[in-house]
């Protein structure tokens, strides 16, 4: 089967570091998603792009996170500084538009610990 | 803006009773709803999907939802629960027009032995 796969899985980092995130999307998707997953929050959407271009990129902190994909087959998330409350899981998920026949496929995620 | 609520943070059930985990939406224009679901340490997985058409919609492992638009519902229900359905259900929501793909805030289904 076909698979979104997220690196690095587990990430600890000290504040005021510097974290990249990446996905490799399925190939021939091109709608990506980045979610973060927090127990307080639930499941956030923070940036998605259609054809490597952003859509929307509102439920990112703009002074700490940048999310890029530099070519079809790579998604980054990046933050910098980080900081203790950036602590979580992220996922990326990707799909054709509006799932297509077999909804959106999500990466096993990157669990983000901040000290 | 669609959002999706799910009714129920924690449900549980017997072990071969009827599974019912409660999803009501908000849209303005008919949406495309999903059920997700997630085990322990792993990413999301899709269940199933309603776009258009037949409003009973039959997924993996069993799982169904039936989209009523009198009631903004997309319940999702299995007739026997197995120990192994034992996860956190997501449902999720996208209106037309807009790709944004909103999830509910999960609940978490435990089967009683």
């Amino acid at each position: 089967d076909a698979r979104v796969t997220q690196t690095p899985r587990h990430k600890v980092t000290e504040m005021g570091q510097e974290v990249t995130m990446r996905c490799q999307p399925i190939l021939g998707h091109n709608t990506v998603f980045w979610y973060r997953q927090t127990m307080m929050q639930g499941l956030e959407l923070l940036a998605y792009f259609r054809n490597r271009a952003p859509l929307d990129d509102s439920g990112m902190p703009k002074d700490r996170f940048s999310a890029e994909m530099p070519d079809a087959t790579l998604a980054t998330l990046k933050i910098q500084p980080s900081e203790p409350r950036d602590s979580a899981v992220y996922f990326c998920a990707s799909g054709l538009p509006r799932g297509g026949a077999n909804g959106y496929t999500f990466g096993s995620g990157t669990r983000l610990t901040v000290v | 803006a669609q959002s999706v609520t799910q009714l129920g943070s924690h449900v549980s059930v017997s072990e071969g009773a009827l599974v019912l985990l409660r999803c009501n939406y908000s849209s303005s224009v008919p949406p495309y709803l999903f059920w997700y679901v997630q085990y322990p340490n792993q990413g999301l997985q899709l269940l199933l999907k309603y776009t258009t058409g037949a409003t009973l919609v039959k997924g993996i492992n069993g799982f169904e939802a039936e989209f009523k638009k009198s009631e903004t519902s997309f319940h999702l229900t299995k007739p026997s629960a197995h120990m192994s359905d034992a996860a956190e259900y997501f449902c999720a929501v996208i209106s037309f027009g807009n790709e944004k793909l909103t999830f509910g805030t999960g609940t978490r289904l435990t089967i009683i032995p």
